[in-house]
């Protein structure tokens, strides 16, 4: 089956730095990636979503400048955390879809946690 | 705005027992469906989906969704569940126009051994 791998598995960083994390799609190409972030006991709340080679597009309340999204090539997206902060500690996840299917494949997750 | 509703948070139920857990959508038009699972420790997989045709879905691990257009509902069930089905359990819709999927809240099952 499709596999999407995400790394770092977690990360602990300090409040002002920032953090990126990576999403690959192992054996297909990703026409579309997802970033997701859970929070404890919810679920799955949708921040973006990019296309190869475009821009991406960003759910409402989240900030662009914030959190970089690049997807510069069909089996990679990163989402960059900038200035991070004690309160975007959260376990983010990317999924990705191929071709013209709606399935989406989802990563293992990053655990960030900001001190 | 579309939206995905899943009627219990958490069921509690002892091996063996039958399993449906409720799911329903609300927009009138084309979707696709899909349940997945969040297994303690682990990441999201898919368990089932439904694009078109038979509305009865068999999906891995015995579990089963029917899809009822009437009822915009996609119900999962299972007959008999085991201690290993504890985990947490995700609807999930998508609409034709558009790939991402709108998220029920998810529903944590936990099977007393």
């Amino acid at each position: 089956g499709a596999v999407v791998s995400q790394h770092p598995s977690w990360v602990i960083c300090k409040s002002g730095t920032s953090v990126k994390i990576e999403c690959r799609s192992l054996d297909f190409q990703a026409t579309t990636m997802f970033w997701y972030r859970q929070f404890p006991k919810q679920s799955l709340m949708l921040m973006a979503t990019s296309n190869e080679g475009s821009k991406a597009t960003y759910e409402q309340g989240v900030e662009k400048d914030k959190f970089l999204i690049n997807h510069a090539s069909l089996t990679l997206s990163t989402l960059t955390v900038t200035s991070a902060h004690p309160e975007d500690s959260s376990f983010y996840i990317c999924s990705a879809r191929e071709g013209v299917s709606h399935e989406q494949y989802f990563g293992p997750g990053t655990r960030l946690t900001v001190t | 705005a579309q939206s995905v509703s899943q009627h219990n948070h958490h069921v509690i139920l002892s091996e063996a027992a039958s399993l449906e857990l409720g799911c329903n959508y609300s927009y009138g038009g084309t979707v696709n469906l899909f349940w997945y699972v969040q297994y303690p420790g682990q990441h999201l997989q898919l368990l089932l989906k439904y694009f078109s045709g038979d509305p009865l879905v068999k999906g891995i691990k015995g579990f089963e969704a029917e899809f009822i257009k009437s009822k915009f509902s996609f119900n999962l069930r299972k007959p008999s569940v085991q201690w290993s089905d504890t985990a947490e359990y995700f609807c999930a819709v998508s609409l034709d126009s558009n790939y991402q999927l709108i998220w029920g809240a998810g529903t944590k099952l936990i099977i007393k051994p």
